[in-house]
C-alpha cells in the first residue's frame, strides 16, 4: 500500500449505530487530519493530530469521537449520528503541517 | 477570518487552455497549493508555490501568484477530458500552520 488509505469507502450506518472509520498513511508523515466534505459547502477541518496529539478540534459535535494511537492511524468512531453528517470524510497527512496528501474518502450514509 | 475565493465553474474546450483563479485574504501566507479531485475520489494535490515566488511551471501547469493582490491563478495547456474535475486553492498561513484554508473548489468542465 502507498500513500493514504481509508477503510471502509462506503458505510450506510442508523442513527442508532457506532462505527468507525479507519486511515492509514505510508509516507512517514508526522501529521494526520480529518476532514468533512458534503455537497456544496466547503472542505471543513474537524481534527488535527501531530505526533499522536491532537492539535485542532474544530468544534466538532461529541458524537465524533478521534483517535490517534500512533503516527501512522487514525480514527473516526462515530456513535448516535444524524442524517446531516451524511457526507464524504476525507482522512491526510503531511510532514509538518505542509502539503497535504489526501485519502480517497469513506462515503458516509446515515439512514 | 481567512478566507479563499475561486469561481464555482468552468468551461473550456478540449484543447484549449483553462486558467482557474483565486483570491485569499491572509498577507501571511506562506504556501499555496493547487488540489485536484475527480469523482468519488479523494484530494490530489498538484503543485505548491512558496509565497515568495511568481510563478511555477510543472509541465501543463503554471501557477502564478501576485501577492500584491492576493491572487493565485492554475493555467492548463492543453487541456483534456482527463482534466475534468473539481480545482481547489488552498493556503497555509504563517500563524496557523495546522490549519490549511480551502476555497470551494471550481469545477471545470471539458467541451468536445
Amino acid at each position: 500500500e502507498t500513500g493514504v488509505t481509508q477503510t471502509p469507502r462506503h458505510l450506510v450506518m442508523g442513527m442508532t449505530n457506532k462505527k468507525s472509520l479507519k486511515c492509514e498513511q505510508h509516507l512517514g508523515h508526522n501529521a494526520m487530519y480529518w476532514y468533512k466534505q458534503s455537497a456544496k459547502k466547503p472542505l471543513e477541518l474537524m481534527f488535527v493530530y501531530n505526533f499522536k496529539e491532537q492539535t485542532e478540534n474544530n468544534s466538532v459535535p461529541s458524537r465524533f469521537s478521534p483517535e490517534c494511537p500512533n503516527s501512522s492511524h487514525l480514527f473516526l468512531h462515530l456513535h448516535t449520528l444524524q442524517p446531516e453528517d451524511s457526507a464524504l470524510y476525507l482522512c491526510a497527512s503531511s510532514q509538518d503541517y505542509y502539503e497535504q496528501y489526501f485519502g480517497p474518502g469513506t462515503r458516509l450514509t446515515v439512514t | 477570518g481567512e478566507d479563499v475565493e475561486q469561481s464555482l465553474f468552468l468551461s473550456v474546450r478540449e484543447g484549449d487552455s483553462s486558467v482557474i483563479n483565486c483570491t485569499y485574504t491572509d498577507s501571511s501566507s506562506t504556501y499555496l497549493y493547487w488540489y485536484k479531485q475527480e469523482p468519488g475520489a479523494g484530494l490530489q494535490l498538484l503543485t505548491y508555490i512558496f509565497s515568495n515566488m511568481d510563478m511555477k511551471q510543472d509541465q501543463r501547469l503554471t501557477v502564478l501568484l501576485n501577492k500584491k493582490d492576493k491572487h493565485l491563478s492554475l493555467r492548463i495547456a492543453d487541456t483534456q477530458t482527463g482534466d475534468s474535475a473539481i480545482y481547489f486553492c488552498a493556503e497555509n498561513g504563517v500563524n496557523r500552520d495546522d490549519k490549511i484554508i480551502f476555497g470551494k473548489g471550481t469545477r471545470l468542465h471539458i467541451l468536445p
